[in-house]
């Protein structure tokens, strides 16, 4: 049973345009969320978090909005860039601890020039 | 450079053989980690160790063993009794009581 679901395993955006990722959640327990970033061949790069008394977290381009009632989180990418084509990972913790993360499955955003 | 170095990036066992993965870091965390990626699917835990000469089993261990001889190193081998290891494993540290682990590049093990 998958407590952290990406349901969108692709997506392609044009360039300069907003890019949306999307996570759901069924562990109510979960009180710390992550996006890990993943270029082929390469381990995954922490991206951005957000703790669950929050509901938005931004940083520069990246943006995380948490909706606790709907057990959902998304990343948005604005403007979204070439380099930004990489597999976005979706985590979750409910003790802030990393032994304890439990990940998505993956998004592949493809950003088209 | 700190950071988290994996090898060999490309494994090729035979069945009925063992194999360890090499994991070793300089960013002095106590924490170290090995993961499992399949296709479609998340990054799966397979052990973890907090500090030196102490390790746990994650969801997936049956199959693997681990050491924690040093901080700087944790080596996962899988053994013949997994029975599926065909995978991409992905080892990560980060330090106590922190969400954000920090990723080697991880290895290809192919089982021929």
């Amino acid at each position: 049973d998958q407590q952290v679901k990406q349901n969108s395993p692709s997506l392609s955006v044009q360039e300069g345009r907003i890019s949306i990722l999307n996570c759901d959640y069924t562990n109510s327990m979960f009180d710390y969320f992550l996006w890990y970033k993943k270029y082929p061949a390469e381990g995954p790069t922490f991206l951005i978090s957000i703790s669950s008394i929050k509901d938005k977290n931004e940083d520069g381009r990246f943006t995380v909005f948490l909706n606790k009632s709907a057990k959902h989180l998304s990343l948005h990418i604005v403007p979204s860039q070439p380099g930004d084509s990489a597999v976005y990972f979706c985590a979750a913790s409910p003790s802030g601890s990393a032994r304890q993360l439990t990940f998505g499955s993956g998004t592949q955003l493809t950003v088209l020039p | 450079d700190g950071g988290i170095t994996q090898s060999p990036k490309y494994l090729f066992r035979k069945e009925g053989q063992n194999v360890t993965l090499s994991c070793e870091q300089n960013l002095n965390h106590d924490a170290m980690y090995w993961y499992r990626q399949d296709p479609g699917q998340g990054l799966r835990l397979i052990y973890y160790s907090q500090i030196v000469n102490d390790f746990q089993k994650g969801d997936i261990a049956e199959g693997y063993s681990v050491s924690r001889e040093k901080k700087e190193s944790f080596p996962l081998t899988v053994t013949s009794a997994q029975k599926n290891p065909t995978a991409f494993y992905l080892c990560a540290s980060s330090i106590e009581f922190s969400t954000e682990a920090f990723f080697g590049q991880g290895t290809r093990l192919t089982v021929v």
